[in-house]
Parts: C-alpha cells; structure tokens; sequence
C-alpha cells in the first residue's frame, strides 16, 4: 500500500515561514494537493496539483513536489494559519485510491 | 457557488446500518469528470477516504472497507447516499462529503475542491 508520511508537528513565530513535508515512494510522480482544518472545522483545500492555489488561498501558500518529498511552504506566517495540513494524493498503482498522510499541526508561537 | 451538506443519524448502536446523505448544489453530478467523495476523521486522527462516486456511476471504495460500503446517488434530488453496516464504535467519526472535477475546464483539477461541514456519528451501545 502508498504511504504518505508527515512530521507530526511545526512550530514558528509569526511573519516567519513555515514548511510542511509530506514524503512518498516517488511522490514526485503523483500529483500533491494540501488541506487546512482548523480545530472542529471541516478540510480547506489551499495548494493542489502540487503547486496551485485555489481561488481565495492567498499567495503566502505554495506547495513544491519532487522525488520522494512534496512540501507545503507558508510564508509570513500568522495566528490564523494555525492549524492541521494534510497532504493527499491519488494511488492508482495499488488501487488504493485516495490516500491522505497523517497530517502535521502547525503550531504559531 | 457549490455548496454540500451531509446529514444522517448521530448516533447508531453496534452492528447496525448507518445511512448518511449528501445533499448538494452548484453543480451538476451527471459526467465522468464530476465526483462525490466521503471520508471521516475519527477524534484526534487523520482524515480517511471512504469512497468516491463519480458522475458516470463509476464507484471506488477504501479497500478495507469495500465489503461494509455502498454509494448511491439521486440525480434528481442531487443527493449521493453512503452506506456503512455492521458498525463498530471504531466507526465513531466525523463523516464528510467533498466535491472533486477531473476536467481541465474546472478552475480546481482532481482535488476536493469543497467539503461539506461534517456530521458527527458516534456507535455505541
């Protein structure tokens, strides 16, 4: 089965930058998508196809995808960005299907 | 504007048969390119795809859970339907349902674009 691994959390200070990791048998090869969830709130999608933001998602989020690492990079980072991020892919090597990593709790000191 | 909401029973006892609904608008569920995706979240873990139904019919389960689920939809209701039975506490979640467009023409590609506000269900005796 695909596995998708993350660091459980990260911290940083405000206005600096945060970077999220989401490793994977050449992910690099797969197509990334992040998602935000706030406490008790339902996912936010905010980087997809490794790369692109939705509309509404401001430019502080990008995300970069190669080998066997994809990162979500936040820059300028504030108290509201706190929150878990979750990467996703799909797996249609294993028919697994959809496939989330276990998510990482960015932390804002 | 796509909007989706889940609704369904709160609370099921073991081994029971839980029914959730998916009720959306702002698109239309009629083309291969167009999904409906589940997934739950039980407290304090990770976020787990159960299932996508595709426009078209076409359906993907979780492998693990592919013999307790089934995914239906309503076209003319605009309603897409999962089916979990014999449910265990470990089922205890929050559901969610989630709109996914494969297609180049839709400003977000293969990704869960919008997700419903979740419906929390608990299975206990």
């Amino acid at each position: 089965s695909y596995v998708l691994t993350q660091q459980p959390s990260v911290s940083v200070a405000p206005g600096q930058t945060a970077r999220i990791t989401c490793g994977g048998d050449n992910i690099g090869s797969k197509s990334v998508h992040w998602y935000q969830q706030r406490p008790g709130q339902a996912p936010v999608l905010v980087v997809y196809g490794d790369s692109d933001r939705p509309p509404g998602i401001p430019e502080r989020f990008s995300g970069s995808n190669s080998g066997n690492t994809a990162t979500l990079t936040i820059t300028r980072v504030e108290d509201g960005d706190e929150a878990d991020y979750s990467c996703q892919v799909w797996d249609g090597s294993t028919d697994q299907g959809v496939v989330f990593g276990g998510g990482t709790k960015l932390t804002v000191l | 504007q796509i909007t989706l909401k889940e609704s369904g029973p709160t609370l099921v006892k073991p081994t029971q048969t839980l029914t959730l609904t998916c009720t959306f608008s702002g698109f239309s569920h009629t083309t291969s390119a167009v999904g409906v995706g589940w997934f739950r979240q039980p407290p304090g873990k990770a976020l787990e795809w159960l299932a996508l139904l595709s426009g078209d019919d076409d359906k993907r389960y979780r492998p693990s859970l592919k013999t307790r689920l089934t995914v239906t939809k309503d076209t003319s209701k605009n309603q897409v339907v999962l089916t979990m039975t014999n449910t265990d506490p470990v089922d205890t979640a929050a559901y969610y349902c989630a709109h996914r467009c494969s297609s180049t023409r839709c400003s977000v590609t293969d990704a869960f674009d919008v997700w419903g506000q979740g419906i929390m269900v608990t299975v206990t005796s």
